[in-house]
């Protein structure tokens, strides 16, 4: 595609419930990021993907985050038993792998989740 | 680890010239890159530096320098749409080669 995409653009769900989230990276990309963002703060870091390489789930708050990426492409990010807490916008990036050459990462235009 | 320090909030005037800093404390990396984003919307990629100096890209330019651990992101001639977030960010170089870490961002208000 043109550019990431992300699904759904918002989400409403109830407490407890499990939800999940979708990344459709630009085609070719091998390196994919997951990060959160709450109202006016930064960007969070949850998951790292690159290429074949093991995740870096490092920034992954709790248990109940989980994210996988099939065959190298779609990303879906699942939270499960959601807390008030979770509300945020999260946001999917993905580039290509030129670590030492910058590698623009490009953003979706997030998913913003509202747990009530 | 990586850590990014920047100011939180920055106001100047139409016209003016600005520049938000940014230190960090990192196990190694690739360059210093910064994003904006507006209000409601997703960061863009603004400019990147793998090695010392500055580098410019129109009204904007950015600095590094690695032995201070120090960078900045300067914009002149402000202009009204110059208002938003500048975020900086290291590509890491360490544990988790190319990951890309993100300051806690530095919001800009431009003023007539």
């Amino acid at each position: 595609g043109a550019g990431v995409s992300q699904s759904p653009s918002n989400k409403v769900t109830e407490k407890g419930k499990d939800v999940e989230l979708r990344c459709d990276p630009i085609s070719g990309h091998t390196a994919l990021y997951w990060y959160r963002q709450s109202l006016g703060q930064g960007l969070e870091f949850l998951i790292y993907f690159q290429g074949n390489s093991a995740p870096d789930k490092s920034g992954l708050p709790s248990d109940r985050f989980s994210a996988e990426r099939t065959g190298g492409s779609v990303s879906t990010l699942t939270i499960q038993r959601t807390q008030q807490e979770d509300s945020a916008v999260y946001l999917c990036a993905s580039s290509l792998d030129l670590r030492g050459l910058g590698a623009e990462a490009f953003f979706g235009q997030g998913t913003r989740l509202t747990v009530v | 680890g990586q850590s990014l320090e920047q100011p939180s909030e920055v106001t100047a005037v139409e016209g003016a010239i600005v520049q938000i800093n940014c230190t960090y404390q990192t196990s190694g990396f690739y360059g210093l890159s910064w994003y904006q984003q507006h209000d409601g919307g997703a960061p863009t990629f603004l400019s990147y530096n793998a090695l010392d100096g500055l580098e410019e890209t129109g009204r904007f330019s950015s600095f590094l320098s690695r032995s201070d651990s120090y960078g900045y992101l300067l914009l002149q001639e402000l202009q009204m749409k110059d208002s938003a977030s500048y975020f900086c960010a290291v590509r890491d170089r360490g544990g988790s080669q190319g990951n890309l870490i993100f300051g806690k961002g530095t919001k800009l208000s431009v003023k007539p």
